[in-house]
């Protein structure tokens, strides 16, 4: 069965400084894995997406993620951070028929 | 803009009532699920529904089940609320147009159990 890892529950980092959120995927099929971002007190929306073509895919409010089928993974990242970017982020994989199967999150925590 | 509504923002009740959970969107979706989020356990899928009265178990049925009477109405129903459901609940839809599809989210129903 399709499942991700999100190995780090809180990744604290300071304003503009670098940060990656790691996501591991299982699979045995084609993987279709996504990004979402809970911001306080909302739902999720979607950051970004990877179906197939380019490993290195570009998302909303400046993050990408990188596809690596040989490691299992879909690693996020943002070369600099604002305090806005404070959120929980949820990696997912399509599972089929239209169901997502989620992470268990990680929280971004970023402070001045 | 596209929505997917949730009818409470915050919801107290108590053991043993039963409980309803209304979403609606209004982008035509024929996908509809709900899912529960939990601090470290992320979401976890209840009930999903892909067309009018049909609708299929998740991870984690028991204790609930769902209606969809209206293509754009999709209800979780907690039939005797018990203290273990206190949670945020999710309601989310997504078309069925393949697996590039964004799944649109409600702004969650804080459910507390008392």
């Amino acid at each position: 069965a399709q499942s991700v890892t999100q190995l780090d529950s809180q990744v604290p980092v300071f304003e503009e400084a670098p940060v990656e959120l790691r996501c591991n995927y299982s699979s045995s099929v084609s993987v279709y894995l996504f990004w979402y971002v809970q911001y306080p007190n909302q739902g999720l929306q979607l950051l970004l997406k990877y179906l197939s073509g380019s490993t290195l895919v570009k998302g909303i409010n400046g993050f990408e993620a990188e596809f690596n089928k040989s490691q299992t993974s879909f690693h996020l990242r943002k070369p600099s951070v604002h305090i806005s970017d404070t959120a929980e982020y949820f990696c997912a994989v399509d599972r089929g028929f239209q169901k997502l199967v989620f992470g268990t999150g990680t929280r971004l925590l970023v402070s001045p | 803009d596209v929505k997917v509504t949730q009818s409470s923002r915050y919801l107290v009740k108590r053991t043993g009532e039963k409980v309803f959970l209304e979403c609606v969107q209004d982008m035509d979706h024929e996908n509809m699920f709900w899912y529960r989020q939990d601090p470290g356990l992320g979401l976890r899928l209840i009930y999903f529904s892909y067309d009018v009265k049909m609708k299929e178990k998740g991870d984690i049925p028991e204790g609930y089940s769902v209606s969809r009477e209206k293509k754009e109405r999709f209800s979780l129903i907690l039939e005797s609320a018990s203290t273990n459901q206190t949670s945020m609940y999710l309601c989310a839809s997504r078309a069925s147009l393949g697996p590039n599809t964004e799944a649109f989210f409600g702004q969650g129903t804080r459910l507390t159990v008392v």
